[in-house]
């Protein structure tokens, strides 16, 4: 089955810089790749995806770029803010419908 | 957009009682449903995926007569956790999908703790 793998664990920003995770997937057939944030305690949100006709999407400070020859996709976001710390979360689909998980990136945002 | 209610969000239970869990889609049909286990500090776990009328597909190592799947609608999943242990305290969230188009929405989740 397919394994998403996500790095780095933990990433710390200052407030107003660029915060990057990376995720690479192992099955290539995946065609769907979501990015989800989950604060404590509450469900994952979905922020961004990207399916694989397209190699890069951007919504307003986040954006997300896929690379299927090299089997991985990053998210990227810009002017970071407090609320921005949370955990992130990558994921993968393939025709299955079934999305594997990353392990996942606390992110923390330092006023 | 699409909502997906999730039910108890708490629940304490003692050890060898029986707890179900309630997922429904509230705006639209969902012919998958997920079911994941999520514990301190770590990623979502995919304990099984069922469809609308047939019997729930589980992951490796999750057994079946223990967590118990229902999808008997196209609006209702529920995941009955049956005689509990300590060790299945953890953070259980649905979530559900009409077709891989519209994405996937995730439940509010589901806090069991068993003493």
């Amino acid at each position: 089955g397919e394994n998403v793998e996500q790095h780095p664990s933990t990433l710390s920003v200052q407030e107003g810089d660029s915060a990057v995770i990376k995720c690479t997937y192992s099955d290539s057939a995946s065609n769907y790749f979501p990015w989800y944030k989950q604060e404590l305690g509450k469900r994952p949100q979905l922020i961004i995806d990207i399916r694989s006709n397209v190699g890069e999407k951007k919504d307003q400070r986040i954006a997300v770029t896929l690379n299927k020859t090299a089997k991985h996709f990053s998210l990227h976001i810009t002017e970071t803010q407090p609320e921005d710390s949370a955990v992130y979360f990558c994921a993968a689909s393939s025709g299955n419908n079934r999305l594997a998980f990353g392990k996942g990136n606390q992110v923390v945002v330092i006023p | 957009g699409a909502v997906v209610s999730q039910h108890p969000s708490r629940v304490i239970c003692k050890s060898g009682t029986s707890v179900k869990i309630e997922c429904r889609s509230l705006d639209f049909q969902a012919t998958t449903m997920f079911w994941y286990r999520q514990f301190p500090k770590q990623s979502l776990m995919l304990m099984a995926t069922s469809n609308e009328g047939s019997k729930a597909t589980y992951e490796q190592g999750v057994e079946k007569d223990k967590f118990l799947i229902n999808h008997a609608s196209l609006t209702l999943s529920t995941l009955t956790v049956t005689s509990a242990h300590p060790e299945d305290s953890s953070f259980y969230i649905c979530s559900a999908t009409q077709d891989r188009r519209n994405g996937y929405t995730f439940g509010s989740g589901t806090r069991l703790t068993v003493v």
